[in-house]
């Protein structure tokens, strides 16, 4: 398995501002990756991190709205810029260890 | 997109009861996971699925990848209390996305009964 860390766990934002989430894990990892989870709703991917190259993003997602960082190999970050209220979700990084990934606890932002 | 089609939605348990739930797919997939969340958490792997036709057992559940690799399902066995919580299915491969890339089912949500 993996040992996977998050800041900040929660937030309450104000839209148009923008919000830094960071992943650790506890050891490296090749692929890195970025989900988002609506209230009461399954969890969509928004991005593939891998480091040193430009994170892969999936249909709905763009880069000005999710800016991602990769480092090195044992951490990640997301940004969610401009936020408005449809923002409000639990954002989720997970990892991949095989062919198995294993997710983060999850940071919960709201945005009034 | 690639969709799975989880169910049931929701069920109430007894303790003591055996809960069984499946997922579904118009695509093929080569790794099946399940997953459980519990409030407040991110989600815990279960049982993880390589090929068609594998039973696999973990405790009390038992999962099975489907011979068409298009469906999966996951039994519990003499639930129990801490059982609650929402179960996800999950599979990746074959489908023309990206390796590594998951698409969830939207959830199973088990509650006990009141």
């Amino acid at each position: 398995s993996a040992v996977i860390s998050q800041k900040p766990s929660r937030d309450i934002c104000q839209r148009g501002t923008s919000l830094t989430i960071q992943c650790q894990v506890d050891s490296q990892v090749t692929m890195m990756f970025w989900y988002r989870q609506q209230p009461g709703q399954s969890l969509t991917l928004i991005a593939t991190a891998n480091q040193g190259s430009e994170a892969t993003y999936e249909s709905g997602f763009v880069i000005d709205k999710f800016p991602i960082s990769r480092p090195n190999l044992t951490f990640s970050t997301l940004t969610v810029s401009n936020m408005s209220p449809e923002d409000s979700s639990i954002y989720l990084c997970s990892v991949e260890r095989g062919y198995e990934q294993f997710f983060g606890p999850g940071t919960r932002l709201t945005v009034l | 997109g690639q969709q799975l089609n989880q169910s049931p939605q929701s069920m109430f348990i007894q303790e003591g009861e055996d809960v069984s739930m499946n997922c579904t797919s118009s695509s093929i997939f080569n790794t099946w996971l399940w997953y459980k969340q519990d409030p407040g958490e991110g989600p815990v792997l279960l049982i993880a699925l390589y090929k068609a036709g594998e039973l696999t057992s973990n405790g009390r559940l038992t999962a099975q990848f489907g011979i068409t690799r298009k469906d999966s399902f996951l039994n519990i066995s003499a639930s129990i209390p801490s059982d609650v919580g929402i179960y996800f299915c999950a599979g990746s491969g074959d489908y023309g996305g990206s390796q590594g890339n998951l698409i969830f089912g939207k959830g199973t949500k088990l509650s006990v009964k009141p």
